[in-house]
């Protein structure tokens, strides 16, 4: 099955500042890189998604990166506000088999006011 | 309804009891997953079930564990005999295909304890 790895496990940033997670994948046929943001007691919501054909997507404040040949995707958050506190999951698919995504383990983002 | 919805949000029962966990997808998804998140952990899928295949149950962690989905639409998760390391937030979402690959659409989830 496909490895997913995420990097940070926590970040820690002041509002107003920038934060990064990478999602590290290992299977080369997957083709489809979502991110989805879980507040508390709340599920995983769909923030923004890339496909393999396109290399970065941007909606206002944040904005994805794909890097297909090094096999890893990234989401950018500009501007931070203490409402982006929540953990973030990436879940890539490949097409064909079960479409079954393997979930990252979470990156917990706290931005400080 | 405009999203997923599960039922009940919680859910407290006694060692060695069976229950049953609701799932009804945004009308039309014809995909369904079942999730658990165990406190700070990430996703561990259990079941999907597509359109009128068989489901894929490879992610099932014990017998004790079974779903169904009834007309294509809502879905039932059911443990029987249930035991404390079930305690876990079982999370259901649907899609409207998978070959498409759509994102999912989360509820927010039952939160189960067994004590």
């Amino acid at each position: 099955g496909e490895n997913v790895e995420q990097h940070p496990s926590t970040l820690s940033v002041q509002e107003g500042d920038s934060a990064v997670i990478k999602c590290t994948y290992s299977d080369s046929a997957s083709n489809y890189f979502p991110w989805y943001k879980q507040e508390l007691g709340k599920g995983p919501q769909l923030i923004i998604d890339i496909r393999s054909n396109v290399g970065e997507k941007k909606d206002q404040r944040i904005a994805v990166t794909l890097n297909k040949t090094a096999k890893h995707f990234s989401l950018h958050i500009t501007e931070t506000q203490p409402e982006d506190s929540a953990v973030y999951f990436c879940a890539p698919i490949r097409p064909g088999g079960s479409y079954i995504p393997t979930f990252g383990r979470g990156t917990s983002l706290i931005v400080h006011p | 309804g405009a999203g997923v919805s599960q039922s009940p949000s919680n859910k407290v029962t006694e060692k060695g009891k069976d229950v049953e966990l609701r799932c009804d997808p945004i009308s039309g998804h014809t995909a369904l997953y079942w999730y658990r998140q165990s406190l700070g952990q990430g996703l561990e899928f259990l079941i999907y079930f597509q359109g009128n295949s068989a489901p894929d149950k490879s992610g099932l962690p014990s017998d004790r564990f079974s779903a169904e989905r009834t007309g294509g639409s809502v879905s039932t998760l059911t443990i029987q005999r249930t035991q404390q390391e079930d305690s876990a937030v079982y999370l259901c979402a649907s899609s409207p295909d998978r070959a498409l690959n759509y994102g999912y659409t989360f509820g927010s989830g039952t939160r189960l304890t067994v004590v």
